[in-house]
């Protein structure tokens, strides 16, 4: 079974920059996206592709995904950033998530 | 702009069958597979299938065994029953759709529905 490892937690201070890790074998091979959740919300699809931004998605967010490791960068980080924030990856025809990570702006 | 919505009862016995259907509205459900994904308490999101029109289905291994999806085109509407539901079971719901370029993605969720496991 394929893993995605993310750190539980990350924090940033509004106006800096907060990078979020998703870790897996040979994940460069494949395609990563990530999708943000904020407390009692539906998952919004934020970065597909490893780096394409969905309309909507503000140009603050970006994607890199290379060797072992997807990294989600949020530029400028806002208070309305916080939330949790997932990879997403396929292998073997199933779909893999990470296991999250929580992002707080203090 | 498609909204996808989740129905179904919020609590189900131990043992029984967890049945939820998604009904798309603002577009058509064909030319698009389609999947289920819950949000156990405290724990992060699971994939639990994926269904497209033609009735072909992939599931995740892990409940392979307790899963069927099926879809009504003609309702543009697709479902999920789950069986012999325990407690680990319960989480919150979504129904997505998956998006296809190079790859798959979900886009967009439904609002999700909390399914509790109790008697």
């Amino acid at each position: 079974s394929y893993e995605l490892t993310q750190p539980p937690s990350v924090s940033v201070s509004p106006g800096q920059t907060a990078s979020i890790t998703c870790s897996g074998d040979n994940l460069g091979d494949k395609y990563a996206c990530w999708y943000q959740q904020k407390p009692g919300q539906s998952p919004v699809l934020v970065i597909y592709e490893d780096y394409k931004r969905p309309s909507g998605t503000p140009e603050r967010f970006s994607g890199s995904n290379s060797g072992n490791t997807a990294t989600l960068t949020i530029s400028g980080t806002q208070a309305m950033d916080e939330a949790d924030y997932y990879c997403q990856a396929w292998d073997s025809s199933t779909v893999f998530f990470g296991t999250g990570t929580k992002v707080s702006v203090l | 702009q498609v909204q996808l919505q989740e129905s179904g009862p919020r609590l189900v016995r131990p043992s029984e069958t967890l049945s939820l259907t998604c009904t798309v509205s603002g577009g058509s459900i064909s030319s698009y597979s389609w999947s289920w994904v819950r949000l156990p308490a405290g724990k992060g999101l699971e994939w639990i299938g994926r269904i497209n029109t033609s009735g072909s289905t992939r599931y995740n291994p892990s409940l392979r065994s307790r899963v069927t999806m099926s879809v009504d085109t003609s309702k543009n509407q697709f479902s999920l029953k789950l069986t012999s539901v325990t407690a680990a079971d319960t989480a919150v719901y979504y129904c997505a759709r998956l998006t296809a370029s190079a790859t798959e993605w979900f886009d967009p969720w439904g609002q999700g529905t909390l399914v509790t496991v109790s008697s």
